[in-house]
């Protein structure tokens, strides 16, 4: 099937813990992003890639990383910096001039 | 910083009546794209509809249709003969070609009577 692949669905992580949250695309799509959303608000940019080996810190980087090794693929890890990391995280690709939103994935912190 | 305003948290409508969502928006730019995307309870997001700032026309998809106010920075959503399916929260999301990011708006909850 063609389209974004998140994973896990579902993650928790202990406090001081890095994890890694998977985006997978199968679409050849040279924009890629990751938004966060917390219960009841709208998306937050956190990063994004525009072509391979390339990626900008959006309006909420911090205690978060990627990289952007294959065109496919842009991992987001959500480090021990982050202090508040329970969220709703949401990854999408751009062809063109829209963008197209994964299933996401819940990280909580426990 | 591009700011989304979406006045109304929550709205009711009956099953196949009319209800519209409103939108407002600040930017300095005067090309950029704006759309609605719908978020049902499963949490996907889902593109409903989309505007060119560049076209006078109103976007049209189905039972969908926007009102694009580009002096007034308004973009409102019609959504006509509603369905017990259209029930979601909705967001607005300018997309400004500064940063090639779209800004969310807080949502608008959907809900339908049937």
């Amino acid at each position: 099937d063609g389209g974004i692949t998140q994973s896990p669905k579902y993650l928790f992580r202990k406090e001081g813990q890095n994890v890694t949250l998977s985006c997978e695309q199968n679409l050849n799509h040279d924009a890629m992003y990751w938004y966060r959303q917390d219960p009841g608000q709208g998306l937050r940019l956190i990063y994004y890639s525009q072509i391979v080996n390339d990626f900008q810190k959006g309006d909420i980087a911090e205690g978060y990383s990627v990289s952007r090794e294959k065109k496919e693929s842009f991992p987001l890890t959500v480090t021990s910096a982050q202090k508040n990391p329970t969220a709703f995280y949401l990854c999408a690709t751009q062809p063109g001039n829209t963008i197209y939103f994964g299933e996401g994935s819940w990280l909580t912190v426990v | 910083a591009q700011t989304v305003t979406q006045s109304q948290p929550e709205m009711s409508v009956q099953e196949a009546e009319t209800v519209t969502l409103s939108c407002t928006y600040d930017t300095s730019e005067s090309d950029y794209y704006l759309f609605w995307y719908k978020q049902p309870p499963s949490r996907q997001m889902i593109l409903v509809i989309r505007q060119e700032a560049y076209k006078q026309q109103n976007a049209t998809e189905n039972r969908f249709s926007v009102n694009f106010q580009k002096a007034a920075k308004s973009f409102s959503l019609k959504i006509s003969d509603s369905q017990l399916g259209d029930a979601a929260m909705y967001f607005c999301a300018p997309r400004m070609e500064y940063g090639n990011k779209l800004v969310f708006g807080a949502g608008t909850i959907l809900r339908v009577k049937s």
